[in-house]
Order: C-alpha cells, then sequence, then structure tokens
C-alpha cells in the first residue's frame, strides 16, 4: 500500500521568499516519488522525480526536492519565489502498483 | 508531437444521460490511465491500460468503462451519468507501465452533471 501526505493545501510567500510545499508517503517498497505542478485551466506537468539515484533531485524553473528515507520525506523547495510559480503542485509516489498515487496538493500563492 | 489529447474541453450532461470523453496520444506509450480531479482529494485513479486490449480498475472504477482497441486511443464511457460525476477528468500516458515513468497529461476535459 501507498499513501501521500501534503501538509498544508494553501501556501502563500512573498516574491523572492524561500517556498517549502511538504510531502510524506507511506510505501511498502522503496518509493519512486514526484512534484508535478499543475497552473490555472490546465493538465500536470512534471517538475521533478526521484527513482533511487541522487536524493537531492533538481527539476525545472529552479526547484529542487530532498528524498529523507528516514523521515519519510519528499518536500519541495525553490530559494526565491517568482509570480509565475503560482499554482498548484501536487506530490505523488509510485511504488509495487503500476499507478501512482497522489497527494490533495497544495496551492501555492506569491504575493508581489 | 500533439501529445495527449482530449476532447471535449467541456460537457453538461443530465443525469442518467451517457456520453464518453476521448483521449489520445501520438507518443506510441504503452501505459495510458483516466484521473478524476475533485477539490481537496488530488487525483484518483480510474481505470489504466498496460497496452492494447489489457484494461484494469483503478481507485474509482464504479459507473465508468474503458477499452483499448489501440495503442493510441483511450476512450473513457459513463454509462449513466450522475451528480456524483461532476469532476475534471484528465488522461494521462507514459512510455511504459513502470511506476517510475514520467506521466504525460492531457489538457482536462470539465464535465458539469445536472
Amino acid at each position: 500500500a501507498q499513501s501521500v501526505t501534503q501538509l498544508g493545501s494553501h501556501v502563500s510567500v512573498s516574491e523572492g521568499a524561500l517556498v517549502l510545499l511538504r510531502c510524506n508517503y507511506s510505501s511498502s517498497v522503496p518509493p519512486y516519488l514526484f512534484w508535478y505542478v499543475q497552473y490555472p485551466n490546465q493538465g500536470l506537468q512534471l517538475l521533478l522525480k526521484y527513482t533511487s539515484a541522487a536524493t537531492l533531485v533538481k527539476g525545472i524553473n529552479g526547484f529542487e526536492a530532498e528524498f529523507k528515507k528516514s523521515e519519510t520525506s519528499f518536500h519541495l523547495t525553490k530559494p526565491s519565489a517568482h509570480m509565475s510559480d503560482a499554482a498548484e503542485y501536487f506530490c505523488a509516489v509510485g511504488g509495487s502498483a503500476r499507478q501512482l498515487t497522489f497527494g490533495s496538493g497544495t496551492q501555492l500563492t506569491v504575493l508581489p | 508531437n500533439a501529445g495527449v489529447t482530449q476532447t471535449p474541453k467541456f460537457q453538461v450532461l443530465k443525469t442518467g444521460q451517457s456520453m464518453t470523453l476521448q483521449c489520445a496520444q501520438d507518443m506510441n506509450h504503452e501505459y495510458m490511465s483516466w484521473y478524476r480531479q475533485d477539490p481537496g482529494m488530488g487525483l484518483r485513479l480510474i481505470h489504466y491500460s498496460v497496452g492494447a486490449g489489457i484494461t484494469d480498475q483503478g481507485e474509482v472504477p464504479n459507473g465508468y468503462n474503458v477499452s483499448r482497441s489501440t495503442t493510441e486511443d483511450f476512450p473513457l464511457r459513463l454509462l449513466s451519468a450522475a451528480p456524483s460525476q461532476t469532476s475534471v477528468y484528465f488522461c494521462a500516458s507514459s512510455y511504459s507501465k513502470l511506476s517510475q515513468e514520467t506521466q504525460y497529461f492531457g489538457p482536462g476535459t470539465r464535465l458539469l452533471v445536472l
């Protein structure tokens, strides 16, 4: 069985501030972990993914995430928020099942 | 490449009506899937297919049928629409059935059932 918990359904940051979106997972096998982003009225697109190589994963648009097995976490960060980062972000876990399990999403608002 | 395409973009149905949501991909992907997205619930898997002629149920399959007669197409059928099926539906595809593969999503179909 696998599950994902995203802490905080809404996160607001000021432009230029650190972005931190939290994701904790549960998986009975070594997990594959993903962050997807959804802009308004669009489908999801991949930001980054962890597939058991380096624990620090760099993605598009300056985002990165660190896999911490001891904490079962895969938090998403970006050093400096930009207005264009406003979107909904989904963490997802894949493992033994031929499918992904998604978290409930975090809506990121960037304030000017 | 057009990627993953979905039609229609928006649909209004009356309770009890049937309809088919279309999904096509031109990337020769083996794996295709349908999700529904509801506020505060993320994406939930409805049905998936690991190749032409092979389909299986996901987390919330009731009220939906699928078939996969070709690699490219994966239509989702609502047999008798209910208000509980009001949602945004996303089709996705990936190169293989392996769970570490990146999934590519279509733009979605917004469905309102009255």
